[in-house]
């Protein structure tokens, strides 16, 4: 089955940027989507389309896809962003797949 | 305001069924695809099935033929029928709406609590 990989971890001081990656083979063909995930809290969107924000999603959140990865940028990192971050993307047959999710710890 | 609002989750026998709900309103619910997404206690999200306008549906291999998901646009609902439940099914199960356009899901459900345990 296809899978999306994530570092499982990712730790950043205030102000710094975080980056987080996410692998996969199909991700050169198929958009790859973005959620933020606070405990006892539904997903939120921050990312479509690669690198499209939602409305409402604050401007330190953006996406960018090379070849097989694609990687999620916090510039200027707040204590608010402490969240798990899990990609998102199909495969050719329109079954979506979870990448296996990063917990961004601000230090 | 869109709203997404989950229910019929609860404790199980293992090779049992449940059927949950998803009611929809804040916007046109035959216009959407939906989805629903799992997620055991401590791990990951996992995509479980979708419907698309036309009634399409998807699966991963890991509940295809247990599960099957179903719309009704009458009653703004989404349904998930889940049969030969196992202890692995235990999780918050998530309604979700994907945008037109894939513009991903962009709304989710508070999620309802499934149990599968003797």
């Amino acid at each position: 089955s296809y899978e999306l990989t994530q570092p499982p971890s990712v730790s950043v001081s205030p102000g710094q940027t975080a980056r987080i990656t996410c692998s996969g083979d199909a991700l050169p063909k198929q958009y790859a989507y973005w959620y933020q995930q606070k405990p006892g809290q539904a997903p939120v969107l921050v990312i479509y389309k690669d690198s499209e924000r939602p409305s409402g999603i604050p401007e330190r959140f953006s996406g960018s896809s090379s070849g097989t990865t694609v990687t999620l940028t916090i510039s200027g990192v707040q204590a608010e962003d402490e969240a798990d971050y899990y990609c998102q993307s199909a495969d050719s047959s329109g079954t979506r797949v979870f990448g296996t999710g990063t917990k961004v710890t601000v230090l | 305001e869109v709203q997404l609002v989950e229910s019929g989750g609860g404790l199980v026998q293992p090779g049992g069924s449940l059927r949950l709900s998803c009611a929809a309103s804040g916007f046109t619910f035959s216009s959407y695809d939906m989805h629903w997404v799992r997620q055991a206690t401590g791990k990951g999200l996992e995509w479980v099935s979708a419907i698309g306008t036309a009634g399409d549906t998807y699966y991963p291999g890991s509940v295809k033929g247990r599960f099957t998901i179903s719309r009704e646009n009458a009653k703004n609902s989404l349904y998930l029928q889940m049969n030969s439940l196992r202890a692995g099914d235990t999780a918050v199960y998530y309604c979700a709406r994907e945008g037109v356009g894939a513009t991903g899901f962009d709304y989710w459900g508070q999620g309802t609590l499934v149990t599968v345990s003797s």
